[in-house]
């Protein structure tokens, strides 16, 4: 059964230093997503992407995240300059329509 | 309510049902989820149900809809060990372009021997 996938599983960084989390979506899925889960908290919406541009990004998204679809099968997240409150799961997920998102498995960040 | 809400835990025997219950913020919510998230695994898309049914039913899990109280429910028939998990309910509004799914904090089902 096709599945996302994400890279590394688990990631410990540095604050300030810069990390990409990478993403395998179903090959046939058009849209792609990044959310976030804090250790006890909820899962939190970050951006969507779709047609080779973000269609939305909430409030947490701001100028240090950046994503990229560089070659037509990756999605990365990029956090430029991590902070210690970046800590947390990120879960990459994809969708053939703006419907049924399909998560990965997660990539555990940890900054220090 | 703001918030997307459920109960933070459930224990059941198994071969018992299970009901979760799911509360969420916007009657023109189209499109309503549950996800399950086993101890260091993503999430998998249980069942998902459109705002115009009030009920749908896939094998074990019958999803219940209730628009007038905003009031979602997943129904595990005959509960098993493999069953307990994270049960996570979603909402996707949407509007103006909107395909974000906002959360509820999870019910951990345990499930009893």
């Amino acid at each position: 059964e096709p599945e996302v996938t994400q890279t590394p599983s688990h990631q410990v960084t540095q604050m300030g230093q810069e990390v990409i989390l990478r993403c395998v979506p179903i090959s046939n899925h058009l849209y792609f997503y990044w959310y976030r889960q804090i250790l006890g908290q909820k899962v939190e919406f970050l951006v969507s992407f779709y047609n080779n541009e973000i269609s939305e990004k909430s409030e947490i998204f701001d100028d240090q995240f950046s994503v990229e679809r560089p070659d037509g099968s990756n999605f990365t997240l990029k956090i430029r300059s991590t902070k210690l409150e970046d800590s947390a799961m990120y879960f990459c997920a994809s969708s053939p329509r703006w419907t049924e998102a399909f998560f990965g498995q997660g990539t555990r960040l940890t900054v220090v | 309510g703001e918030d997307v809400e459920q109960s933070l835990f459930l224990s059941v025997r198994e071969g018992d049902s299970s009901v979760i219950n799911c509360t969420y913020t916007d009657s023109s919510s189209t499109y309503l989820y549950w996800y399950k998230q086993e101890p260091g695994a993503g999430l998998q898309l249980l069942t998902y149900i459109f705002s115009n049914m009030d009920m749908k039913q896939d094998q074990r899990l019958t999803v219940l809809l209730n628009k007038k109280d905003k009031h979602l429910s997943l129904r595990i028939a005959d509960t098993q060990t493999g069953d307990s998990a994270i049960y996570f309910c979603a909402e996707q509004r949407t509007g103006a372009g909107s395909y974000q799914l906002t959360f509820g904090k999870g019910t951990k089902l345990s499930v009893i021997p």
